[in-house]
């Protein structure tokens, strides 16, 4: 069974510092990883996706997100915070079996400090 | 692009009422996946339609149900309410639901059970 786990309810960061948001999967067969982000009273909207290939993807933003394969994690960073990327953060997973199915992590809220 | 669109934005419902919710894709979009957001539960997955058929289903009670017309534009009902189905319901499209696809949010339904 498919499961997402985001084991940090809140993250605090001073602007101009690095994030990290992280995420940890389980799945059948081959992963399919995304991050969205939702702001106060707005649905979600995607960030980035892993599908195959290169494990560093680049998104919306200035998001980056870093497949481990081994570790099976999906850790979302961005080198540099801004007060406006304060919101609240899923990580979601599919996987290759045909299960026409996105389970999402229980969401990450990120609050960022000027 | 027009986004997703979901009508009503907001209802108020008392125990025992149905309530019918409905979702608009993105033009060409022809998956359609419905989700209950709640502060404890997080992200539920609901059922996803395409082409008019529901190929999955997430673990809800039968009183929630859904439907998909020709035009891709989809129907959530839920039926007998209770308190706890208060919650924000979130419709989402993508082209066809396929693993890879990312999905495109609307900005939900608030529903609230009195």
């Amino acid at each position: 069974a498919q499961s997402v786990a985001q084991p940090e309810d809140q993250v605090n960061v001073a602007e101009g510092n690095p994030l990290t948001v992280k995420c940890t999967y389980s799945v059948s067969g081959n992963p399919y990883l995304f991050w969205y982000v939702q702001y106060p009273n707005r649905g979600l909207q995607f960030l980035l996706k892993y599908i195959t290939g290169d494990n560093l993807v680049k998104g919306s933003y200035g998001f980056e997100a870093e497949f481990n394969k081994s570790q099976t994690s999906f850790h979302l960073k961005k080198p540099s915070a801004l007060v406006s990327d304060s919101a609240l953060y899923f990580c979601a997973v599919r996987d290759d079996t045909g299960g026409f199915k996105t389970i999402f992590g229980a969401g990450t809220r990120l609050f960022v400090k000027a | 692009k027009a986004g997703v669109t979901q009508t009503p934005r907001y209802l108020i419902k008392t125990r025992g009422q149905q309530v019918t919710l409905s979702c608009s894709p993105i033009s060409g979009h022809r998956s359609v996946s419905w989700y209950q957001q709640t502060p404890g539960q997080g992200l539920q997955f609901l059922f996803e339609y395409f082409s008019e058929t529901q190929r999955n289903k997430g673990n809800f009670p039968g009183r929630f149900s859904g439907r998909q017309f020709s035009n891709s534009r989809s129907e959530m009902n839920v039926s007998t309410l209770e308190l706890g189905d208060s919650a924000l319901y979130l419709c989402a499209s993508s082209l066809d639901g396929g693993s890879i696809d990312e999905q495109y949010f609307g900005p939900g339904t608030r529903l609230t059970v009195t």
